[in-house]
């Protein structure tokens, strides 16, 4: 298995602010994903981050709004951008381990925008 | 497109009796089904997989789903419930074809089991 690490864990934000949330994987991977989970709902795949390339996108989700970084391959940042109460949520990331088909989540960040 | 249905927002059960938690799925060709069960605060944690082989497929903590391809279903069982594991549960398919990497997740399932 994996064990993934997220940071903030929690954080309470100002209208129009952006919040960078770091993901830290304790072994290299090739994918990582970052999901939304808004309160009381299900989660939303945002994007889907591989190291070298740019991240793909899902319906719904522009680059300027959730830009991705992903310097190596056990690292990547989501950056929530000029937020709004609309986003606040739970942001997960998760990884794939090869061969396992599984994936693997980090403990979440719970983003709460005033 | 590939779909995931848990009908039950929530389920109650009394500690010691057996439990299920339903999920039906709507995909192209042979799916990859989880389990995926969250505690408050907590991060997904993964239970079970259905990739291939024996329709019934045994995971974490006393858990066990059964694949049946005919109902499209893969319902999520225990024998008998502890209180612990009241938590929510997410049923998830995994695309076989050029979405391999997507999973897609269900509504959830609150599950109180009550002492």
């Amino acid at each position: 298995s994996a064990v993934i690490s997220q940071k903030p864990s929690r954080d309470i934000c100002q209208r129009g602010t952006s919040l960078t949330i770091q993901c830290q994987v304790d072994s290299q991977v090739t994918m990582m994903f970052w999901y939304r989970q808004q309160p009381g709902q299900s989660l939303t795949l945002i994007a889907t981050a591989n190291q070298g390339s740019e991240a793909t996108y899902e319906s719904g989700f522009v680059i300027d709004k959730f830009p991705i970084s992903r310097p190596n391959l056990t690292f990547s940042t989501l950056t929530v951008s000029n937020m709004s109460p609309e986003d606040s949520s739970i942001y997960l990331c998760s990884v794939d381990i090869t061969g396992r088909n599984e994936q693997f989540f980090g403990p979440g960040t719970r983003l709460t925008v005033l | 497109a590939q779909s995931v249905a848990q009908p039950e927002d929530q389920v109650n059960v009394a500690e010691g009796n057996p439990l299920t938690v339903k999920c039906t799925y709507s995909v192209s060709g042979n799916p990859y089904l989880f389990w995926y069960v969250q505690y408050p605060n907590r991060g997904l944690q993964f239970l079970l997989k259905y990739i291939t082989g024996d329709n019934l497929v045994k995971g974490s903590y006393g858990f066990e789903a059964e694949f049946n391809k005919s109902q499209t279903s893969f319902h999520l069982k225990k024998p008998s419930a502890l209180v612990s594991d009241s938590a929510l549960y997410f049923c998830a398919v995994r695309d076989r074809g050029d979405n391999f990497n997507k999973f897609y997740f269900g509504s959830g399932t609150k599950l109180n089991v009550k002492p």
